[in-house]
């Protein structure tokens, strides 16, 4: 299935909550996973990215989490800030060709952080 | 290192006009990637261009829609005779070539496209 359900839609948490974020997929083709975060009137920017033969990365305040079992991943975001709030989305790609690789991108989430 | 180019980030066209959508990927990169985003929506792939080669075109309408990545100078996506359903954001994505990073894709700012 070519297809990532990513939730929730939404998320209101208090400055310094962890906000997580979850994705999950049915094709076990996938072999890269990364999160983007996009503002408002802006392109999405990679945040960070995992492979399925690593159960965690972390890169500052961001962790992703993957369980390879159960076909999920998720965000966590370690002390969010008021500048965190964006829409984050998950993706997962896959080798489709020799040297050519597609993504399938996750709905979304939008995360406002109080200050 | 510049990064992924767009241009222009606006534009409105009436509907029955052309859109030309300008992108000119990261330094370096040889694949490019196009995707539509509607308000509040997530992103919706359409095509995938190396240069002089479409790889994918899967995503995209089957009419009045149309892309190229020439040898040289920017990709370039094409909409006739727009409707007011083509208003959306189009993302360009980059990514470089071999199969150590290929899988990155790096994302221009946007165009927003209007039809009224």
């Amino acid at each position: 299935q070519q297809q990532v359900k990513q939730s929730p839609q939404s998320l209101i948490v208090q400055k310094g909550g962890i906000p997580i974020i979850n994705c999950a997929y049915e094709n076990t083709a996938f072999d890269y996973f990364p999160w983007y975060q996009q503002f408002p009137g802006k392109g999405p920017a990679l945040l960070i990215a995992i492979r399925p033969d690593v159960s965690e990365k972390k890169e500052g305040r961001f962790t992703i989490s993957f369980n390879k079992s159960a076909k999920q991943f998720s965000l966590h975001i370690m002390d969010s800030q008021p500048g965190d709030s964006a829409t984050y989305f998950c993706a997962a790609s896959w080798g489709w060709r020799e040297g050519t690789y597609k993504y399938i991108f996750g709905t979304g989430t939008r995360l406002k952080v109080l200050a | 290192n510049a990064g992924v180019m767009q241009n222009p980030r606006h534009l409105v066209r009436r509907r029955g006009q052309e859109a030309r959508l300008r992108c000119s990927p990261m330094k370096g990169h040889s694949h490019v990637y196009w995707y539509r985003q509607l308000p509040e929506e997530g992103l919706k792939f359409m095509v995938y261009l190396q240069k002089e080669n479409i790889i994918d075109e899967s995503g995209m309408p089957k009419e009045r829609f149309s892309a190229e990545f020439p040898k040289e100078g920017p990709s370039i996506l094409r909409i006739q005779q727009v409707v007011r359903g083509d208003s959306a954001a189009y993302f360009c994505a980059s990514s470089p070539p071999g199969r150590t990073r290929a899988y990155e894709q790096y994302f221009g700012p946007g165009t927003r496209l209007t039809v009224t």
